[in-house]
């Protein structure tokens, strides 16, 4: 059965660290991972990762995929109050879309 | 920026209800799909719809559900007889997609959901 496994499942930080989130998968006919950022309501995207070893970035965000070892890892670095939200990886398929359980990212002022 | 809406925002309703959830995906978009969250808990797949079909669907959407895309632009969710453990977010999404009806491993867009309370 295919599955999207994040982590941690919660992480409390101070403004200005730098976080490290994890997804790790098994899926079937893999061709894309997605990482999304969900506040209050429904999930925005941030990055879709096709190949491995090639960072996306935008802005104190990026991302990098690795196909040999099924994972992929969200950095935020000077990390800022408004960051906290779930940060979803997902895994799109034929027909729907796999997601993990999310991170709750919180950052104190 | 294009975005996917959802009506309405709120809704609460009895317990064997009907409801009808509404969404207006991106308009040059061809796969359109509805999630759902319960609150606390991970975001689910219910279906996803290309071509004025079913493509694909959960166990979750069982006899209860239905999908419509009734005229050009909207896309809508019904649920027959709402249970109470039916209460949760709705998410509606959609994607481009690719060639000759291809489905294409591409970026989903959500809209801002709906949340349904059955009482």
């Amino acid at each position: 059965e295919d599955k999207v496994v994040q982590s941690p499942l919660s992480l409390v930080v101070h403004e200005g660290d730098t976080v490290t989130l994890n997804c790790s998968y098994e899926v079937t006919n893999f061709r894309s991972l997605l990482w999304y950022k969900q506040e209050k309501k429904a999930p925005t995207f941030l990055f879709m990762l096709t190949s491995s070893g090639i960072e996306k970035k935008s802005g104190r965000l990026s991302s990098i995929l690795d196909k040999k070892e099924l994972f992929s890892i969200l950095n935020i670095t000077a990390t800022q109050t408004g960051d906290s939200a779930v940060y979803l990886c997902a895994i799109p398929r034929n027909n729907d879309m796999r997601f993990g359980a999310g991170t709750r990212l919180t950052v104190k002022p | 920026e294009p975005e996917v809406t959802q009506t309405p925002s709120h809704q609460v309703t009895q317990m064997g209800q009907e409801v009808i959830l509404r969404c207006v995906p991106i308009s040059n978009h061809l796969y359109f799909y509805w999630y759902r969250q319960i609150l606390g808990q991970k975001v689910e797949f219910l279906v996803s719809f290309y071509n004025n079909e079913i493509s694909e669907k959960s166990e979750i959407f069982d006899d209860q559900f239905s999908v419509e895309r009734p005229d050009g632009s909207n896309f809508t969710l019904k649920i027959r007889s709402t249970k109470l453990e039916d209460s949760a977010m709705y998410f509606c999404a959609s994607s481009r997609g690719g060639l000759a009806g291809v489905p294409l491993q591409e970026t989903q867009y959500f809209g801002p959901g709906t949340r349904l309370l059955v009482l």
